[in-house]
This record gives C-alpha cells, structure tokens and sequence, in this order.
C-alpha cells in the first residue's frame, strides 16, 4: 500500500452540482498532484500543490481547483459538473521536487465520479 | 500543450514472450517515470531515469533513457502472467502517454 487515501471511492452527481473529493498523502510528502484519467487513457495533470501553494497547472478549466492543509490532506473542487468530468480522480504525494521535476509519485485508489 | 507518446496501444503476447513499449517526446524531457496499472487498480511507481543514455535494470524489466532525452523504452523478457496490467510513461513526472496496455496468453 502506498499510505495515499482518497474518499469517496466512488460518486453519483448530476450534471451542473458541484463536487469535493478528498486525499491524505503520506506524512511529510509537502507535494500533491491530481489527475483525471478517463477509461482507457492516461492520468491527465489537472494541478499541483506544494506546500499550500498550487505549483503548476494542466490544461483544466477554472472550475477545478484544489486546496492543501498542513495536515498532509487534500481537495479537488469542480463545479458546474459537466457529463465529461465522468472519471477517475486519482492523488499522488510525494516528497516534493528534486532536479525540478515532482519525485517518486505514491498514487491513491482514485475517486470513480460519475456525471449523470 | 507538451505530449508524450507511447506505443503500442494494445500487446498480445505469450507467456515467456518479451515484450517493449516506447514512448517518444517532441521536446526533452528533465527526466521519465515508469509506472504499472492493473486492472481496477492505481498507477504504481516502477522507476525513474534522470540522465541521458541512462539504462536500469529491475529483475526482467529494462528501462532505458534515449541520449536527446526526448524518448524511453520499457522491455520485460520472459513475461509472466503477473506482468498483466497497463505500462505508463511519465514525461516530466507529469506528462503521461496513453500507456501500453499488456495481455498475456497463457
């Protein structure tokens, strides 16, 4: 197990409500990244926090954004669900950067969310 | 937007068979992430390779860096039915391909 949870496992909404998922990285992992990943494909960069700041962002809409707390644990917001943001939402912690790019990478479960 | 490659798609091969996926950038890359995705599961983390020309070994898998540092291969001899799953790259640690996805006949 990676010590990476995320809940809900899994999230029914309809189109236009607005959703939290939430992760808990692994203690002192200061750097969390979240991704989409539709079936079938790769995860997709949605942003990046590190130490509470947000350190880089993919080719999302303002709709998704996120927050990090101290505590190790995580947000992602979206609102204005769209049918598209059906998906798994995966977290990943990790000690941070080194050599400028984001370390070993320790992914959650995933959050399965389902847009009706 | 930045883009990784990977291919194939798909793989079929037979048990004991060996088998390579590739993935390509149109840019260089600070460094490229491995990681393995079984069915239902999360991507876990196999490797990382930082410097150009770099090749690491891990039991019957093979991981190397290309010297331009645009491209990465991942080849497992002897495959097992273990070896089951999706194969992803990570360019930049971030920037993932579509994967390889592997099945193994028995």
């Amino acid at each position: 197990e990676t010590g990476v949870t995320q809940s809900p496992t899994h999230l029914i909404k309809t189109r236009g409500q607005q959703v939290t998922l939430r992760c808990s990285s692994q203690s002192g992992h200061n750097t969390v990244s979240w991704y989409q990943q539709a079936l079938g494909q790769g995860p997709q960069f949605i942003f990046q926090y590190y130490r509470e700041e947000e350190n880089g962002r993919g080719n999302f809409p303002p709709r998704f954004s996120g927050l990090q707390f101290p505590n190790y644990s995580s947000e992602l917001n979206v609102n204005a669900l769209e049918l598209d943001d059906s998906a798994l939402y995966l977290c990943a912690s990790s000690l941070g950067l080194a050599g400028g790019h984001t370390d070993t990478q320790y992914f959650g479960p995933g959050t399965r969310l389902t847009v009706l | 937007g930045q883009q990784v490659m990977q291919i194939p798609q798909y793989q079929h091969v037979q048990e004991g068979e060996d088998f390579t996926t590739y993935c390509n950038s149109s840019t260089t890359l600070s460094n490229i992430q491995w990681y393995k995705q079984r069915p239902g599961g999360h991507p876990v983390f196999l490797i990382q390779l930082v410097k150009s020309g770099e090749v690491k070994k891990q039991k019957r898998l093979t991981f190397q860096f290309g010297e331009a540092k645009k491209n990465s291969s991942l080849h497992i001899t002897a495959t097992q039915t273990t070896d089951v799953g999706t194969y992803f790259c990570a360019g930049g640690s971030i920037i993932f391909g579509k994967g390889t996805r592997l099945h193994i006949l028995p």
